[in-house]
């Protein structure tokens, strides 16, 4: 039923090294991918996004890559920091049917000092 | 600028009370989304409008659960009579184009 699944609830990484978070998704009709970023106590905040005429969109540290043969797409991280930690939100819409964004149950990320 | 403000921030209220949960939109957004947090479902769309008017509102959970727009810049979700099982973290969102929505902080609900 879930059409965005984050099948990593939680992930821990050395401060400096690479995060790559994973996200896959059901529906052939999304076309457009983001993510989000939540600390505890606060509201999820947007980080990145790709079009799904893209592979791939980098913005600094965050990079994101998308195969859609496989609706798969990842979040890369590099270097990771511990301002990083937070639960990381994979989101998915369909911009010519419905305009909702569906996300998936998100990855909490640690990084340790 | 100011962002999606939402109210109150945490609630605790008795099983069968009505909770009324309150939504500040960004000036000149158009869209707006509430979504509820709960660790078993993650966040799960509840209802959007846009423009005022009610789009979906097939995640609105049972006839328990309404909201309303009664202006362009504020919404209200409410739960009357509340249950246990409506403990969550409730998020407000809204949109003026494209793909990108704007969250609140949240409204922390406890129903005991």
């Amino acid at each position: 039923d879930q059409q965005v699944k984050q099948n990593s609830p939680s992930l821990s990484v050395q401060e400096g090294r690479i995060s790559i978070l994973n996200c896959d998704y059901t529906n052939s009709m999304f076309d457009y991918f983001l993510w989000y970023k939540k600390y505890p106590a606060e509201g999820p905040t947007f980080l990145i996004s790709i079009s799904s005429i893209k592979d791939k969109n980098e913005d600094g540290r965050f990079t994101v890559f998308l195969n859609k043969s496989a609706k798969h797409l990842s979040l890369h991280i590099v270097p990771s920091q511990p301002g990083d930690s937070a639960v990381y939100f994979c989101a998915a819409i369909d911009q010519g049917g419905s305009e909702k964004l569906v996300f998936g149950k998100g990855t909490k990320l640690t990084v340790n000092p | 600028d100011a962002g999606v403000i939402q109210s109150p921030r945490h609630e605790v209220t008795e099983m069968g009370q009505e909770v009324t949960l309150r939504c500040k939109l960004i000036s000149g957004h158009n869209s707006l989304f509430w979504y509820r947090q709960t660790m078993m479902r993650g966040l799960e769309l509840l209802i959007y409008f846009n423009n005022n008017v009610p789009i979906d509102d097939s995640g609105m959970p049972e006839d328990r659960f309404s909201a309303k727009m009664p202006n362009a810049s504020f919404s209200t979700l409410k739960i009357q009579p509340s249950e246990p099982r409506d403990s969550a973290v409730y998020f407000c969102a809204s949109r003026f184009s494209g793909n990108t929505i704007y969250f609140g902080e949240g409204s922390w609900l406890t129903v005991v």
